[in-house]
C-alpha cells in the first residue's frame, strides 16, 4: 500500500505570494498532522485533524496559515502572503489512531523556500 | 509547559553500542516516543514507552524512568546506516507530539 505522499516536493516562491501544500495520507488513517521543520531543528506542531475537523489549531504560527481536510483524506496547508521566515520543510503525517504516542507515518515533506 | 533535552551530537564506532539520552519536563505524562530521521528523509517511528523499563526491538532498545523524567535510546551493533538524527518526543494530551531538537549520531568506521 502507498505511504503518505506530499506535493510539491519543492516550492520556491517570492515573498508575499500564497502557496498551497498538499498531503495525501495513508488510506483509512483518520488522524492527520502537519509539522514544520527548520534546518537542524526538531519538528514544530502546526495542526491536527481528526476526520475533517481540526480540534487543535494552536500550533499555526499566524493567521496567514490555514489548513483544511476534505473527505477525511486529502489535506491542504495554505500560507498566505509568505514571508522569508516561512522557509522550512513542511511535513505531513497520518495515524490510524488519535493518540500522540501511536506511530505516525510521515510523508517526504515539502521544502518551501521564500525568496 | 513541556520541554525535552537531548545531546546535539553523539559519535560512535561501527559495531559498538551507543546510548542517546533524553530528559523531559511535562505537567502531564503520556509516554515518550523515539523517531529516526536520515538527512533529507522523513522521520520514522522507532518506539514508544508509556511505562518504566526497557523495550527491545531488534538492535534498538528504549528505556524509560518516569520518576527521573528520563529516557534513552540504545543502539547496538552499530551500522553505518544508523547514521541519522534521533528525536525523542512527548505526546501532549491525546494527540500532539512535542519534539526534542534531535541528536545527530555520527558513526565512524
Amino acid at each position: 500500500g502507498a505511504g503518505v505522499s506530499q506535493s510539491p516536493s519543492n516550492k520556491v516562491t517570492e515573498k508575499g505570494k500564497d502557496v498551497e501544500l498538499r498531503c495525501d495520507p495513508i488510506s483509512g488513517h483518520t488522524a492527520l498532522y502537519w509539522y514544520r521543520q527548520s534546518l537542524g531543528q526538531g519538528l514544530e506542531f502546526l495542526i491536527y485533524f481528526q476526520g475533517n475537523s481540526a480540534p487543535d489549531k494552536s500550533g499555526l504560527p499566524s493567521d496567514r496559515f490555514s489548513a483544511e481536510r476534505t473527505g477525511g483524506s486529502v489535506s491542504t496547508l495554505t500560507i498566505q502572503r509568505t514571508q522569508q521566515e516561512d522557509s522550512a520543510v513542511y511535513l505531513c503525517a497520518s495515524s490510524s489512531r488519535d493518540r500522540g504516542g501511536d506511530e505516525q507515518f510521515f510523508g517526504p515533506g515539502t521544502r518551501l523556500t521564500v525568496l | 509547559g513541556q520541554s525535552l533535552e537531548q545531546p546535539s551530537e553523539v559519535t560512535a564506532v561501527e559495531g559498538a553500542i551507543v546510548q542517546i539520552n533524553c530528559t523531559y519536563q511535562t505537567s502531564g505524562f503520556y509516554g515518550l516516543s523515539w523517531y529516526q530521521q536520515h538527512d533529507g528523509g522523513a522521520p520514522t517511528f522507532l518506539s514508544y514507552n508509556a511505562l518504566d523499563g526497557l523495550e527491545e526491538t531488534g538492535r534498538f532498545s528504549s528505556f524509560l524512568s518516569r520518576s527521573d523524567s528520563y529516557g534513552y535510546l540504545l543502539l547496538q551493533e552499530l551500522q553505518m546506516k544508523d547514521s541519522a538524527s534521533y528525536f525523542c518526543a512527548l505526546p501532549r494530551s491525546n494527540y500532539q507530539l512535542i519534539w526534542g531538537a534531535g541528536t545527530k549520531l555520527i558513526i565512524k568506521p
